[in-house]
């Protein structure tokens, strides 16, 4: 059973440009975090989704910054017109659906390896 | 204001010694705790999660304990090993118990 998955692992842009990550979540897993963690400091959330809705989304800027998890296909974290303070690395992590599980019902977060984006 | 605070400073133990690390919280009510594991350039992984109406939540090396009153988790791993050496972050659930809120965690050093 893969885990979560995310790419691109290491992502350059320069200011101005759009960055795009993705993140496909465990098999069978519908609950989706995205949370961003700058150099030296702790995990930040962002946003949380479902299939197809946006849960909570308290943590993310309110310009420049959008989630979606579609009905198919991978989540996509989307940073338009990065700056140079958007470098971090942005870590997504699944959990499987309330009631379903081997853990316990709000438990354990699976993370990715993360998509280190770097501003230039 | 919200706060979960783990020392910033690192750990460092000899190895076979007990390491202990605090997290500590104010302003939350949390269900439950959670101690992670991350180590550079990767992504957390679980250890352990210990519900509010526990005391103390052991696995194997590791022992966890919450205090609901004084509003802090001591995480011990006993008999320490080089291996152990990372960054473990706390982290408690908000009220409606479907989104996690991490300390900036504690980097342990075990000397060989």
């Amino acid at each position: 059973n893969a885990g979560v998955m995310q790419n691109p692992r290491h992502l350059v842009r320069r200011r101005g440009q759009e960055a795009r990550l993705r993140c496909s979540p465990m098999k069978g897993h519908s609950h989706v975090y995205w949370y961003r963690q700058l150099p030296e400091e702790g995990l930040k959330f962002m946003v949380y989704l479902q299939k197809e809705n946006i849960i909570d989304e308290s943590g993310m800027p309110k310009e420049r910054f959008s989630a979606e998890f579609p009905k198919e296909g991978p989540s996509i974290l989307r940073i338009q017109q990065v700056v140079r303070g958007d470098s971090a690395a942005y870590f997504c992590a699944s959990s499987p659906p309330w009631g379903e599980h081997r853990y316990p019902v709000t438990g354990e977060l699976f993370f990715g390896e993360g998509s280190r984006l770097t501003v230039l | 204001s919200q706060k979960i605070e783990q020392n910033s400073e690192a750990l460092n133990i000899q190895e076979g010694k007990t390491a202990t690390l605090t997290c500590n919280y104010t302003n939350y009510s949390p269900a439950y705790l959670q101690w992670y594991r991350q180590d550079p350039g990767r992504g957390p992984v679980f250890l352990l999660l210990i519900r509010e109406n526990e005391k103390e939540k052991r696995k194997e090396r590791l022992k966890v304990t919450f205090d609901t009153t004084l509003k802090q988790s001591l995480f011990h791993i006993t008999a320490s090993q080089p291996a152990d050496s990372a960054t473990y972050l706390c982290a408690l659930d908000n009220n409606a118990g479907n989104m996690l809120t991490f300390g900036g965690g504690t980097r342990l050093m075990v000397k060989p």
